[in-house]
């Protein structure tokens, strides 16, 4: 079955830049969407579609999609980013796979 | 503004069925554009989809509980539901509904907003 892997812990300072990425077999062939969690609360959507940002969201996120590997950017990390993160993608045989999740902590 | 807040018990016997209820406010439930989905989250753990469906009837679910599972959609209450039969304490979990998108082509489909999450617990 289809997988997406995700590093458990990404950090970054603040202000700086964070990528965490999301990686599957021939992953840029299909279209990844992102989820923020923080404690307590239910998902919210980040990125959908690779690159798209619904309404609401700043625009210091960002995503992108190539090859075997997905990645959601947060560019001027905030205190308020922190949170864990899922990444997640269709298949044909299991229709949406999600990533195991990354917690990112903002130093 | 779309709101969705889940309601059933929050304690489930082993064997049993669990039940939940997805209440759709500010928007429509009958939309073809849309699809409405579960999503659980065992303590701990990440996010594994259920399934989806759509006033239409049609859905669609994710392989390893698809003989157990079943999403209805009701129109006429603006809601819908999610039944789980012969469930474990493996089936202890947040339980979220959400709006489901799907891209024109299928092959895209992303949840949007969600419901604040209802903790079911499997236990005798």
């Amino acid at each position: 079955s289809y997988e997406l892997t995700q590093p458990p812990s990404v950090s970054a300072s603040t202000g700086q830049t964070a990528r965490i990425t999301c990686s599957g077999d021939k992953l840029g062939n299909k279209y990844v969407s992102w989820y923020q969690q923080k404690p307590g609360q239910s998902p919210v959507l980040v990125i959908y579609q690779d690159t798209e940002r619904p309404s609401g969201i700043p625009a210091r996120f960002s995503g992108s999609n190539s090859g075997n590997t997905a990645t959601l950017t947060i560019s001027g990390t905030q205190a308020v980013d922190e949170a864990d993160y899922y990444c997640q993608a269709w298949d044909s045989r299991t229709y949406v796979i999600f990533g195991g999740g990354t917690k990112l902590t903002v130093l | 503004q779309l709101q969705l807040q889940e309601s059933g018990p929050g304690l489930v016997k082993p064997s049993e069925t669990l039940a939940l209820t997805c209440k759709v406010s500010g928007g429509s439930i009958s939309s073809s554009s849309y699809y409405w989905g579960w999503i659980r989250q065992a303590p701990g753990k990440g996010l594994e989809w259920i399934g989806i469906s759509q006033d239409s009837g049609s859905s669609h679910y994710t392989p390893s509980l698809k003989s157990r599972v079943t999403i209805s959609v009701d129109t006429s209450k603006n809601q819908f539901s999610l039944r789980l039969s012969s469930v474990t304490a493996a089936d202890t979990a947040v339980y979220y509904c959400a709006r489901v998108t799907l891209s024109a082509t299928g092959t895209s489909w992303w949840f949007d907003p969600w419901g604040r999450g209802t903790l079911v617990t499997v236990s005798s």
